[in-house]
């Protein structure tokens, strides 16, 4: 079956700019989990998201950085007025939530964010 | 809050022989335990978890991984290490207390050498 999808895969963007990346989670999975991994670094929590709860916004660095889900199902993360500290590969995930919550992980490609 | 270290940045061991790549965690709760091992140029890939029963869990390409909860650690292991066991390898945990978020830790690279 389909695993879970991130658009775009490469994403270039000048200082200042406004980016939104996209993720597709497996179908029926009701958590999904947004990941930062900088160049050789580990990887950093985000957001995470349950469900038709609240989301989790506590690893969010900055106001600039933000995460939607609609209908439960595709998320965006949007960065405003990018930095240049803000390149990494942003990484996404999901599992069956509270359907499995002993269930790891199925993470997305990634989409690779270069601010110059 | 939950927390994960893996003290090493890098392990290199020769082929053949025994790996361990380390790893600690701090959790207020029951811990859900997780490896992840990222090959280059591509995603992170599940290895195994320990939920509960049997300290020691085994799980993908012949990899195994102790619990030890007086130790709060999760050590993954391979008897017999190959040149393709090279990657970067995560430790996550998930504290049942604090709902589904998950920690990862910074990670450790393995090099096999041949």
């Amino acid at each position: 079956g389909a695993g879970v999808s991130q658009s775009p895969s490469n994403k270039v963007t000048e200082k200042g700019k406004d980016v939104e990346l996209r993720c597709d989670p497996i179908s029926g999975h009701t958590a999904l989990y947004w990941y930062r991994q900088s160049l050789g670094q580990g990887l950093e929590f985000l957001i995470y998201f349950q469900g038709n709860s609240a989301p989790d916004k506590s690893g969010l660095p900055s106001d600039r950085f933000s995460a939607e889900r609609t209908g439960g199902s595709v998320s965006t993360l949007t960065i405003q007025r990018t930095q240049q500290e803000d390149s990494a590969v942003y990484l996404c995930a999901s599992n069956p939530g509270l359907a499995g919550g002993n269930n790891e992980q199925f993470f997305g490609p990634g989409t690779r964010l270069t601010v110059l | 809050a939950q927390s994960v270290a893996q003290p090493e940045d890098q392990v290199n061991v020769a082929e053949g022989n025994p790996l361990t790549v380390k790893c600690t965690y701090s959790v207020s709760g029951n811990p859900y335990l997780f490896w992840y091992v990222q090959y280059p140029n591509r995603g992170l890939q599940f290895l195994l978890k320990y939920i509960t029963g049997d300290n020691l869990v085994k799980g993908s390409y012949g990899f195994e991984a102790e619990f030890n909860k007086s130790q709060t650690s999760f050590h993954l292991k391979k008897p017999s290490a190959l040149v393709s066991d090279s990657a970067l390898y995560f430790c996550a945990v998930r504290d049942w207390a604090g709902g589904f978020k998950t920690i990862f830790g910074a990670g450790t690279r393995l090099f096999v050498k041949a």
